[in-house]
């Protein structure tokens, strides 16, 4: 089976940064992903790790160490529009399909 | 590119009674998923096809549940005599075989509320 932990919600300031964390224990490992889900819409592709370290991608970026099964997504001068669940999903070695996390509710404040 | 298109959006249904729903992926993809995701979780999978292949099937999955994707283009999800706990937002991903960079697009689902 497949766990993934990532924290139900966090707060943060316009203009702040901010870093969601997410753990697994996966039976293989295949890639992780984090995508962002605006309320009543669908998911949307943010990041892809699957070596690891840092991938930057503008103000997103994403970190994975295998060895802790461990990821973090970090956003920088955070927007109102910002606000959304984030979802943390992992791709067993085995399988084609993803299983989510919990997802990570940001609210975003002036 | 017009995206993963749901129909419909919202369903609203009595206990016992079937729905289905569509699902019409990006047209060069070659692999559908169908998801499940109640409020405050995260997605949870059901089924996926490749081309018109079911190829996994959750073991979670009622055997009230059937989806088909007869020509490899759109798919349908059936659930048969629903019931409360079946209300939840279906939602349906396509994406091409790029091994472990595959990367899903989601449609933006069908939400169901079984009365």
């Amino acid at each position: 089976g497949q766990n993934i932990d990532q924290p139900t919600e966090m707060t943060a300031t316009e203009g702040a940064i901010v870093q969601i964390n997410c753990t697994y224990q996966t039976s293989g490992f295949n890639g992780l992903f984090w995508y962002q889900q605006h309320a009543g819409e669908a998911p949307t592709f943010l990041s892809y790790n699957v070596l690891d370290g840092l991938e930057e991608k503008g103000r997103f970026s994403s970190f994975l160490s295998r060895s802790k099964g461990y990821s973090y997504l970090l956003l920088k001068e955070l927007q109102m529009k910002d606000s959304a669940s984030y979802l943390c999903a992992v791709r067993d070695g085995g399988y084609s399909t993803l299983t989510f996390g919990k997802g990570t509710m940001l609210l975003v404040s002036p | 590119d017009t995206g993963v298109s749901q129909d419909p959006r919202h369903k609203i249904t009595k206990r016992g009674q079937n729905v289905t729903f569509r699902c019409d992926p990006i047209s060069e993809h070659n692999r559908l998923y169908w998801y499940r995701q109640t409020l405050g979780q995260g997605p949870e999978f059901l089924t996926y096809f490749q081309n018109e292949a079911q190829l996994e099937k959750s073991r979670l999955l009622s055997d009230r549940f059937s989806a088909e994707r007869p020509k490899g283009s759109f798919s349908t999800l059936e659930i048969q005599r629903t019931e409360q706990g079946d209300s939840a937002m279906y939602l349906c991903a396509s994406s091409q075989i790029q091994g472990a960079a595959e990367k899903l697009f989601f449609g933006s689902g069908t939400q169901l509320s079984v009365l």
